[in-house]
């Protein structure tokens, strides 16, 4: 049972590259999500999806695009990368709610701007 | 003020403590609650959903105070591998399932 796998699980990218970060889940989940997380601090919402060919803005979006054209796939892309984007990403997704189940996440990916 | 706050600790506790955390969040419309322990590199994993009457599994308890609008997580009987860091989520059922995470409470258990 995969539940939700993240690839790739580490990368180094030279200022100005782009990339793009791949999410997949087999729970059939309406909902995902990506967060990156800084030391110190908190896991912070970059984009998510309520459902296939939907996107939608968090907290932190400035320098990211997502993608979900499939149900089970959801793929974030940096198009300029920049030093400040040096983090761990985290995939998660869950059911629909109101069932207020919590999140399944994925192993992450640890990214290097320099 | 952040949404949702805890004390950062760290807490260093010997084997066999009982330990609480606190977190508290400002927003009163909020839904569901829940502690999350993410490991060291490690992704973080669902704990415990948090209940209005409160609910324990096994050696932790988690209580709901939506008047003081405070959650806490309650460990007994500390264990080396429940050092971790502790995240508290508070989610808005109405808000596409999106959460809003506490910094985390680092928790080590020492022999």
């Amino acid at each position: 049972n995969a539940g939700v796998t993240q690839t790739p699980k580490f990368r180094v990218l030279k200022t100005g590259q782009s990339m793009t970060l791949l999410c997949a889940q087999d729970m059939n989940h309406e909902y995902m999500y990506w967060y990156r997380q800084d030391p110190g601090m908190g896991l912070r919402l970059i984009h998510y999806s309520v459902g296939e060919g939907t996107t939608a803005k968090g907290e932190v979006p400035d320098g990211y695009n997502v993608s979900r054209l499939k149900k089970q796939n959801f793929l974030l892309g940096l198009e300029s990368a920049a030093p400040s984007q040096t983090s761990v990403y985290f995939c998660a997704s869950s059911e629909i709610e109101p069932r207020g189940d919590g999140y399944t996440f994925g192993s992450g990916t640890r990214l290097t701007v320099v | 003020r952040k949404e949702v706050e805890q004390d950062p600790g760290p807490f260093n506790v010997p084997e066999g403590a009982t330990v609480a955390f606190n977190c508290t969040y400002s927003n009163s419309a909020s839904q569901s609650f829940f502690w999350y322990r993410q490991d060291c590199r490690k992704e973080p994993k669902l704990l415990m959903s948090v209940y209005s009457s409160g609910n324990e599994d096994g050696r932790f308890t988690a209580q709901l105070n939506r008047a003081s609008q405070y959650i806490s997580l309650l460990i007994r009987d500390s264990k080396l591998s429940d050092s971790a860091t502790y995240l508290c989520v508070v989610k808005m059922n109405t808000n596409a399932g999106k959460s809003t995470f506490g910094d985390g409470t680092t928790l080590t258990v020492k022999p």
